[in-house]
């Protein structure tokens, strides 16, 4: 089966640039969560959804962040004006059903570099 | 509030040797429990869970954990480590009050197997 998938692997841009990062769930999650992982504060959650719906963005740091999720196989994390401390590694997660016992499987993750 | 330690930031061992990685929470309510797997330029990969039942779980590739309710811990543990187990280990746990069963993740443990 196919996990989650995200694009690019690798982005390099310059500071001021529109970074928009794609993410592909797993098939039948409906739940999906937006991470950053960087060395100094280590995985935060920025937003999540449920059935396409923002739940909880309390996580994303400016309103230079947004997310949106049009449908169920699609959801997209967006940064304008991208700064270079937004540098770290950004990845999406899915997850079946609302209760806890149901593991969230990442996909590999959006190496992001803003010179 | 609710935590999640994991109190090494790395754990060295010899291959062949058992090895533990720990983790202790601090949650409302019951928590489910979880270790994951990041190899380099990779996402998070789940290894196991603990939802309810048996306080020994076991998991891919030969890891089990074991929950202890009275401490609130969750190590995770080898019986014999192999070289390929050199990564870096999360400790994650949700529960009802952490909001749609939202991870708290430790900071996690980088994982050292000499050979």
């Amino acid at each position: 089966d196919a996990g989650v998938i995200q694009s690019p692997r690798h982005e390099v841009t310059e500071m001021g640039q529109e970074v928009t990062l794609r993410c592909k769930p797993i098939s039948g999650h409906d739940y999906l969560f937006w991470y950053r992982q960087t060395m100094m504060r280590g995985l935060e959650l920025l937003i999540y959804f449920n059935n396409n719906v923002p739940i909880d963005d309390s996580g994303m740091p400016e309103d230079r962040f947004s997310a949106k999720m049009p449908n169920a196989s699609f959801s997209t994390l967006k940064i304008q004006p991208s700064e270079p401390r937004d540098s770290a590694v950004y990845f999406c997660a899915s997850r079946k059903g609302a209760g806890g016992s149901q593991p969230q499987h990442f996909g590999d993750g959006t190496r992001l570099s803003i010179l | 509030a609710q935590s999640v330690a994991q109190p090494e930031d790395q754990v060295n061992v010899a291959e062949g040797n058992p090895l533990t990685v720990k983790c202790t929470y601090s949650v409302s309510g019951n928590p489910y429990l979880f270790w994951y797997v990041q190899y380099p330029n990779r996402g998070l990969q789940f290894l196991l869970k603990y939802i309810t039942g048996d306080n020994l779980v076991k998991g891919s590739y030969g890891f089990e954990a074991e929950f202890n309710k009275s401490q609130t811990s969750f190590h995770l543990k080898k019986p014999s480590a192999l070289v390929s187990d050199s990564a870096l280990y999360f400790c994650a746990v949700s529960s009802v009050a952490s909001g749609t069963y939202k991870y708290i993740f430790g900071t996690g443990t980088r994982l050292k197997v000499l050979a």
